[in-house]
């Protein structure tokens, strides 16, 4: 079993939909939870990172944490071709005085105009 | 503020030859990675620097792989001899300090082992 797994899509939706991105996990040390972004041949982008369960939004996006199911997403509301690009959780626990990063595999998101 | 600058942007060689990637992260940033992320795949962590000195490379090939990080600030990574298998983007970030979760990526080099 993988640490992070993530459904790797594609996922087709037509604009203005509300789009779920979600990511679930087995190590319960697990302690920050982040979304990328990643366009065709570019680097991710960071979208949001959180630390403890519930929500943060930032404009379109909201980032939901629960910990206790070992499970998050990422909500688009409003969705619009711009936003079709490769979606990545990653994870963060503390090992040895810093903070050890661990991707999942993308889901790849297409919206219609 | 710059961004994190890689090059080159593209590379295609042959197996058994030698390759190297240069990194320069952004200005102030402590911590360096690299990532390998192969077509389709998360990126994966080789190896992280603070400063100059290595923080985690338990994923890094040592037997082909090396980077280093001199004075602290630029980084290369360099695969000699390199395998069919390496075909892959070659990914670094930084971030301020050690906690790892606000990294800003490069570009990426797109490396191609004929």
């Amino acid at each position: 079993q993988k640490e992070v797994e993530q459904d790797p899509g594609p996922l087709s939706v037509p604009e203005g939909a509300i789009v779920s991105l979600n990511c679930t996990y087995s190590n319960s040390a697990f302690q920050y939870f982040m979304w990328y972004r990643q366009y065709s041949r570019k680097g991710p982008e960071l979208l949001m990172y959180t630390y403890s369960s519930g929500n943060k939004e930032d404009g379109r996006f909201t980032a939901q944490v629960d910990k206790s199911s070992k499970y998050i997403s990422l909500f688009i509301r409003d969705s619009q071709p711009s936003d079709s690009a490769t979606y990545l959780c990653a994870m963060t626990f503390h090992s040895g005085g810093y903070q050890k990063v661990t991707f999942g595999t993308g889901t790849k998101l297409q919206v219609i105009p | 503020e710059a961004g994190v600058a890689q090059s080159p942007r593209y590379k295609i060689i042959e197996k058994r030859q030698s390759v190297a990637f240069w990194c320069n992260p952004i200005s102030g940033h402590a911590t360096l990675y690299w990532y390998q992320q192969i077509l389709g795949q998360g990126p994966k962590l080789l190896i992280q620097f603070q400063n100059n000195g290595v923080v985690d490379d338990s994923q890094l090939p040592k037997d082909r792989f090396s980077a280093e990080r001199l004075k602290g600030v630029d980084s290369t990574l360099k695969i000699q001899p390199a395998k069919l298998e390496d075909s892959a983007v070659y990914l670094c970030a930084s971030s301020l300090g050690l906690a790892g979760y606000e990294q800003y990526f490069g570009p990426g080099t797109r490396l191609t082992v004929t």
